[in-house]
């Protein structure tokens, strides 16, 4: 778990709330990764971001807002959040966007409530 | 559409019960199929991953393999600690690198 972190591991936010989970690679990467993972259904990439640039947005509210301010950090920001939003957020990093491997971060368990 | 479907759902083996876990897959054109393990509460460990018909790879008691419909993890003589779910991911030829998941097979082996 040390490649790829990720804080904090548990998030409780109320509907009006404000606030920001962080994810950190040192895997020397340059893809960075924002995914979904609600239960029984499959991962959903959110965001892909390849040196600093974001490459894709997979029509996600705009209650999400991401950042990734280098190749190592990605941030993704959260305000106004519906329940429907509770969730473990997952970031993942690969060495650019032609290497398919993806290494994952432990997430982040999201309850909103 | 790429899709990838994973079964079973659920499979509870005793120790030492060999099986085989399922990912069917459609792809435009496939440029590599993933398998990773997942833990309660934790991030995706990558295991696999496999590019071509025929490949297989294999690490401790896990091998897979690849035909050009489907893949299978196939589980030799399991332990407790093989316990999680097993996620398949496919990518395409397309351009980035936007892996599409199945749901997963959780497996629970039991002494």
């Amino acid at each position: 778990e040390t490649g790829v972190t990720q804080t904090p591991r548990h998030l409780v936010m109320g509907m009006t709330n404000k606030k920001s989970l962080k994810c950190e690679q040192h895997l020397g990467h340059n893809a960075m990764y924002w995914y979904k993972q609600s239960a029984k259904k499959p991962l959903e990439l959110m965001f892909v971001y390849n040196f600093k640039e974001q490459t894709e947005n997979n029509s996600v509210p705009s209650r999400f807002s991401p950042e990734c301010p280098n190749s190592s950090h990605l941030f993704l920001h959260l305000h106004t959040l519906q329940p429907e939003d509770s969730a473990l957020y997952l970031c993942a990093s690969s060495q650019d966007l032609s290497a398919g491997t993806q290494y994952f971060g432990p997430g982040t368990r999201l309850t909103v409530l | 559409e790429d899709q990838v479907t994973q079964s079973p759902e659920a499979l509870r083996l005793q120790e030492g019960e060999s099986s085989s876990l399922n990912c069917s897959y459609t792809v435009s054109g496939l440029r590599g199929l993933f398998w990773y393990r997942q833990d309660p509460g934790k991030g995706p460990e990558f295991l696999f991953t496999l590019y071509s018909a025929g490949e297989e790879k294999e690490k401790e008691r896990l091998k897979a393999t690849l035909t050009k419909k489907e893949s299978f993890l196939h589980i030799t003589a399991p332990k407790p600690e093989d316990s999680a779910t097993y996620l398949c991911a496919v990518l395409n030829t397309g351009g980035g690198n936007k892996l599409t998941f199945g749901t997963g097979t959780q497996l629970k082996v039991e002494l």
